[in-house]
């Protein structure tokens, strides 16, 4: 399964979007991109997925680079409600969803 | 009600005991998997489970033993419960559907070990 590489944490104001990146340069071509997030200490939220086109919910959007190497989850417009730990996962294998570190995203008033 | 469940909530033991962990989901996903979450940090898989009777390790499997006797049962043990493995433990389900899917996540256990 590829890795993934994200920032620890970012900042964002109360009602921009908000835009969290991860790298995975070594992600293969059958291998979903997913999002989850964590509130506090409750489990963790599945957010949206995506295999190559970009994807869109009502949480939020998800954009695919065309060489699949990165993706980029966004906010539309980011409440204090989505202060969380996003996760950003590769996998093809649906056994194995490995969560790695996240990015502690701090929406502000 | 339909979901993932996760029992004791809360737990408290003594080193050297053991501690079983109960997962219960309604939904008869094949697919189900523990996780521990230690203070301050991401998650890391322990065992999964593809199908009853089906088990394997994840990241972070010794000191812990699994079971799946039901589609919809999963649950783990401490045998020999030690300091290290305090933690909170979450448990989740996936239906594995042809175009991937999502995991559900129970509400999470938390062990202290003294």
């Amino acid at each position: 399964d590829a890795k993934t590489t994200q920032p620890p944490s970012m900042d964002c104001a109360e009602g921009r979007a908000a835009n969290l990146p991860c790298n995975h340069s070594t992600i293969s071509g059958n291998e979903y991109v997913y999002w989850y997030r964590q509130i506090h200490s409750q489990g963790p939220q599945y957010i949206i997925h995506g295999l190559k086109n970009n994807e869109t919910n009502e949480m939020a959007s998800l954009i695919i680079t065309e060489d699949r190497k990165s993706s980029t989850l966004i906010l539309p417009h980011a409440t204090l409600r989505d202060t969380a730990v996003y996760y950003c996962i590769v996998t093809y294998n649906f056994n194995k969803f490995y969560f790695g570190s996240g990015t502690k995203l701090n929406v502000k008033p | 009600d339909a979901g993932i469940t996760q029992s004791p909530r809360y737990k408290i033991t003594e080193t050297g005991r053991q501690v079983t962990l109960m997962c219960h989901q309604t939904w008869s996903h094949s697919y189900m998997f523990w996780y521990r979450q230690d203070l301050g940090h991401g998650l890391r898989l322990i065992y999964y489970s593809a199908a009853a009777d089906i088990t394997d390790k994840g990241e972070v499997p010794d000191g812990y033993v699994v079971s799946r006797s039901k589609t919809e049962n999963f649950p783990l043990t401490l045998e020999s419960a030690t300091r290290s493995q305090t933690s909170v433990y979450f448990c989740a389900s996936h239906g594995a559907s042809g175009n991937g899917g999502e995991l559900f996540f129970g509400e999470g256990s938390r062990l202290t070990v003294l």
